[in-house]
C-alpha cells in the first residue's frame, strides 16, 4: 500500500519568508508526528497529534512554528519568518496508534533558507 | 530526560564480516525500542520493535537483542546492500509518543 508522502521534496526559501510543508500519512493512522533531522543527526521531535487533536508540541522551537491536522489525516508544519538555523529536513511519521507502535516515516523535506 | 548514545559512529566491515551495533539507552519506563535504517536523502525504515529485556528479533541478516540498559544490532554476513545509516530509538512511558532516536551508525560494507 501507499506509504507517508511529504511535499515538496526540495525547498528553498530567503530568510524571512514563510513555507508550509505537507504530510500525507498512511490511510486509516491515527497518529502522526513531525520531526527534524539536522546533516549527520539523529531525527529530533517537534509535534503530534492524534486525530486531529495535538497533543504534544513541546519539541517546537519557536513560535514561529506551527502544525496543524484540521480533518485528522493531512497535516501542514508552517514556519513563520524563516531563519537560516531552520534548514533541516523535516520528516512526517504516521503510526497506527499511539504507544509502542511503529511510526513510518516519509521521505521528508529538505528546507534550506538562504 | 531519555538519551540514547550509539557506538560506533562509523563502521567499515568487508562483505562477510559479521560485526555488531550498540545502543545506550537511559529511559524512565521503556515502552519500546527501535531500529530504523537510513539511506541518503530518504526517511527512516522501520526494521524492529523491542519491548522488554531478553527480548530478539530476526530478519534475514540483522537480529536485534535488547537488555535494561542496551540493545544490539548484529549484522551477520553483511552485503554491500547493507551499507546504510543505522538509527536506535526509545519510547518511554512518561513522554507520550514520541521517540528519541541517538545519532546513528553509519555502516559501509565494501564488496
Amino acid at each position: 500500500g501507499a506509504g507517508v508522502s511529504q511535499s515538496p521534496r526540495y525547498k528553498v526559501a530567503k530568510r524571512g519568508q514563510d513555507v508550509a510543508l505537507r504530510c500525507d500519512p498512511i490511510s486509516g493512522h491515527v497518529s502522526l508526528f513531525w520531526y527534524q533531522q539536522a546533516l549527520g543527526q539523529g531525527p529530533e521531535f517537534l509535534t503530534y497529534f492524534q486525530n486531529e487533536a495535538q497533543l504534544d508540541k513541546s519539541g517546537l522551537p519557536s513560535d514561529r512554528f506551527f502544525a496543524e491536522r484540521p480533518e485528522g489525516s493531512v497535516s501542514t508544519l508552517k514556519i513563520q519568518r524563516t531563519q537560516q538555523e531552520d534548514s533541516a529536513v523535516y520528516l512526517c511519521a504516521s503510526s497506527r496508534s499511539s504507544g509502542g507502535y511503529e511510526q513510518y516515516f516519509g521521505p521528508g523535506t529538505r528546507l534550506t533558507v538562504t | 530526560e531519555d538519551q540514547v548514545t550509539q557506538s560506533p559512529e562509523a563502521l567499515r566491515l568487508q562483505e562477510g564480516e559479521s560485526s555488531s551495533l550498540n545502543c545506550s539507552y537511559t529511559v524512565s519506563g521503556l515502552r519500546g525500542l527501535f531500529w530504523y535504517r537510513q539511506d541518503p536523502g530518504k526517511g527512516p525504515e522501520f526494521l524492529f520493535t523491542l519491548y522488554s529485556a531478553g527480548e530478539e528479533k530476526e530478519k534475514e541478516r540483522l537480529k536485534a537483542t535488547l537488555t535494561k540498559k542496551e540493545s544490539f544490532l548484529h549484522i551477520t554476513a553483511p552485503k554491500p546492500e547493507d551499507s546504510a545509516t543505522y538509527l536506535c530509538a526509545v519510547q518511554d512511558g512518561t513522554s507520550g509518543s514520541r521517540l528519541t532516536f541517538g545519532e546513528g551508525t553509519q555502516l559501509t560494507v565494501n564488496p
